[in-house]
């Protein structure tokens, strides 16, 4: 099992629906947690992270954390034609590295 | 923007020949990382510096050497390239101007022919 494995497919969605990604990890000791937005073309930005069970909201991004069935989730409300790109799922290890999943592409059709 | 940037942004290089891939940051951070970007394989970590002149290596380091003489400064040597080696290959700084996760360059898109 890698470390981290983001599964889905392409994901469709309509302007102003909620996107909904998954990510789950195979160390239990994992601590921290970490969502990047990539553009096609550009490098990776940071847009959430979290450390705690439960969820964490920064604007229409929310974050949720269960490490007891370790996953880790991203929402994305009220999606919009700027929120289409490939989205990473990160966890944190020893020596302030990151191990990535290889991603999921999200499409907000307009 | 934080303060890395990588060069070259494109190279073209052919195989058997050494490259040097360049990362420079002006935020003083003590960590630094290359990774490699594939379709279907995601970011993987090459090497990595926890400090000057402390480097390890990360889960796909062979045929890479890295060097880190300054804090800002981190490069990645191809030592003979090989065709597997073309790649988009980004450098990351930890912490950068959120003070968590990284921060990334604008990566260099590598070609070996």
């Amino acid at each position: 099992q890698k470390e981290v494995e983001q599964n889905s497919g392409p994901l469709s969605v309509p302007e102003g629906a909620i996107a909904s990604l998954n990510c789950t990890y195979s160390d239990r000791g994992s601590q921290s947690f970490f969502w990047y937005r990539q553009y096609s073309g550009k490098s990776p930005e940071l847009i959430m992270f979290i450390y705690s069970n439960g969820d964490k909201e920064d604007g229409r991004f929310t974050a949720q954390l269960n490490k007891a069935s370790q996953y880790v989730s991203l929402l994305i409300r009220d999606s919009q034609p700027s929120d289409s790109a490939t989205y990473l799922c990160a966890r944190g290890r020893g020596n302030n590295r990151l191990a990535f999943g290889k991603g999921n592409q999200v499409v907000v059709i307009p | 923007d934080a303060g890395i940037t990588q060069s070259p942004r494109h190279k073209v290089t052919e195989t058997g020949t050494p490259v040097t891939l360049r990362c420079h940051q002006t935020e003083n951070h003590r960590y630094m990382y290359w990774y490699r970007q594939d379709p279907g394989h995601g970011l993987r970590l090459i090497h990595y510096s926890y400090g000057v002149k402390d480097t390890d290596k990360g889960e796909v380091s062979d045929g890479y050497s890295v060097s880190r003489s300054k804090t800002e400064d981190f490069l990645l040597t191809l030592e003979s390239a090989t065709s597997s080696q073309t790649s988009v290959y980004f450098c990351a700084i930890n912490g950068g101007a959120t003070g968590y996760g990284y921060t990334f360059g604008s990566g260099t898109r590598l070609t070996v022919v």
